[in-house]
């Protein structure tokens, strides 16, 4: 069975300049969420996606933002990136809602910003 | 808001002996509770989860994780730390009800296995 895969394993940028991460779940599992992993900040919730909804948002800024498509893949945008943006953000999936089903993560995207 | 407490960003052990990986949850209802590990370079892995079905939980590589409501801790251990032990653990929260599937997660505990 195929892991979560991300894509791009890394990723430089400019402040100003927009991002875009892609993250693809495992096979069968319809929810999809994102974390970033800051230096000194540790691992924070960004965003949860289930059937194409967003269903939760960390508390983050606006020009964070994302979306699932029908296959449940999903991505996150980032627009007017700053440098404090520079840290490695994770996807992770799982089957849903129900019963807390564990996370599965991919190896992250690593962002960085110059 | 719920959160978890990882006490001690850095163990360091000896191989063959006794891991322990201290993890305290504040939740005024038992939460459900998850251990991570996190390789250099590599995003994270599901060691165990507590979802009250049990107290005592094992989980993959000689891991377990005792729930102690009383203490509100949900203590990572294992009898004999191999090398590969080595890397960088983390504990997590989430919700029982509400919140959805959301993680919260300790600062980590970066376990070093000396020879």
């Amino acid at each position: 069975e195929a892991g979560v895969t991300q894509s791009p394993t890394h990723l430089i940028k400019t402040r100003g300049q927009q991002a875009t991460l892609r993250c693809s779940p495992i096979s069968g599992h319809t929810s999809v969420y994102w974390y970033q992993q800051a230096l000194g900040l540790g691992l924070q919730f960004l965003l949860w996606y289930d059937e194409g909804e967003e269903r939760n948002r960390g508390n983050f800024p606006p020009r964070f933002s994302g979306r699932q498509f029908p296959n449940y893949s999903s991505e996150l945008n980032v627009n007017a990136l700053e440098l404090e943006d520079s840290a490695l953000y994770l996807c992770a999936s799982s089957l849903g809602q129900g019963d807390h089903q564990p996370q599965h993560f991919g190896d992250g995207t690593r962002l960085s910003i110059l | 808001a719920q959160s978890v407490t990882q006490l001690g960003s850095h163990v360091s052990v000896s191989e063959g002996a006794l891991v322990l990986l201290r993890c305290n949850y504040s939740s005024s209802v038992p939460p459900y509770l998850f251990w991570y590990v996190q390789y250099p370079n590599q995003g994270l892995q599901l060691l165990l989860k507590y979802t009250s079905a049990a107290t005592l939980v094992k989980g993959i590589n000689g891991f377990e994780a005792e729930f102690k409501k009383s203490e509100t801790s949900f203590h990572l251990t294992k009898p004999s730390a191999h090398m590969s032990d080595a890397a960088e653990y983390f504990c997590a929260v989430s919700p029982f009800t509400g919140g959805g599937n959301k993680l919260t997660f300790g600062t980590g505990t970066q376990l070093k296995v000396e020879l």
